[in-house]
């Protein structure tokens, strides 16, 4: 079964540079998308693509089969779950296989 | 902005009811999706909808149906709740287009007793 991988947990202290890692077994997947989720909160996209790049404070890495998502200056309020997903086709459609999620706990 | 509405934020329904779980989107995308979401195990795809009237399963479909008779609207049906339904459902919305950027509502939250 296609699967995409991500720690559980990360922690940093407040103002540095935090890297959340992803990895996927999916053949056909070509897209990366992240996203973020606070409780209660609709979860909203961060960042995407096939490529390297950068939405205010995040940053995407991008292999083959691998991401990164980068947090510049981590603050308390950045505390949520991040999700790495990828694109597949699958016949007439297209859908996002998402991974289990990596709870960020920002240290003052 | 894209707007993804659910019916509930919060439901609590018996063992053997059947529940319905209304999902609105306003920005006429053509797909639509329902996730449950449960601790260690993040987000997974139970149905899908690419048009009106079609449906897709997605990873785990047992025990669930869906309807999409209009284009805004995407529902997720219980036929008979069970507890190890309990969980936090989150609907989410899309276009066709290559980015395929998915738009997700704020999620209801279900208890089955």
């Amino acid at each position: 079964k296609d699967q995409v991988f991500q720690p559980s947990t990360v922690a940093s202290s407040e103002g540095a540079v935090v890297e959340i890692f992803c990895n996927h077994s999916v053949s056909n997947a070509y897209n990366f998308f992240w996203y973020l989720h606070f409780p209660g909160c609709a979860p909203r996209l961060l960042v995407k693509g096939s490529k390297p790049s950068q939405q205010g404070r995040y940053n995407m890495t991008y292999e083959r089969f691998s991401s990164s998502l980068l947090i510049l200056q981590v603050r308390e309020a950045d505390a949520a779950v991040y999700y790495c997903a990828c694109l597949i086709s699958s016949g007439s459609a297209r859908q996002l296989t998402f991974g289990s999620g990596t709870q960020l706990t920002v240290l003052p | 902005d894209v707007k993804v509405t659910q019916s509930s934020r919060y439901l609590v329904k018996r063992t053997g009811e059947k529940v319905f779980l209304e999902c609105v989107q306003d920005m006429d995308h053509e797909n639509m999706f329902w996730y449950r979401q449960d601790p260690g195990l993040g987000l997974r795809l139970i149905y899908f909808s690419y048009d009106v009237k079609m449906k897709e399963k997605g990873d785990i479909p047992e025990g669930y149906s869906v309807s999409r008779e209009k284009k805004e609207r995407f529902s997720l049906i219980l036929e008979s709740a069970s507890t190890n339904q309990t969980s936090m459902y989150l609907c989410a919305s899309s276009t066709s287009s290559s980015t395929d950027t998915q738009y997700f509502g704020p999620g209801t939250r279900l208890t089955v007793l």
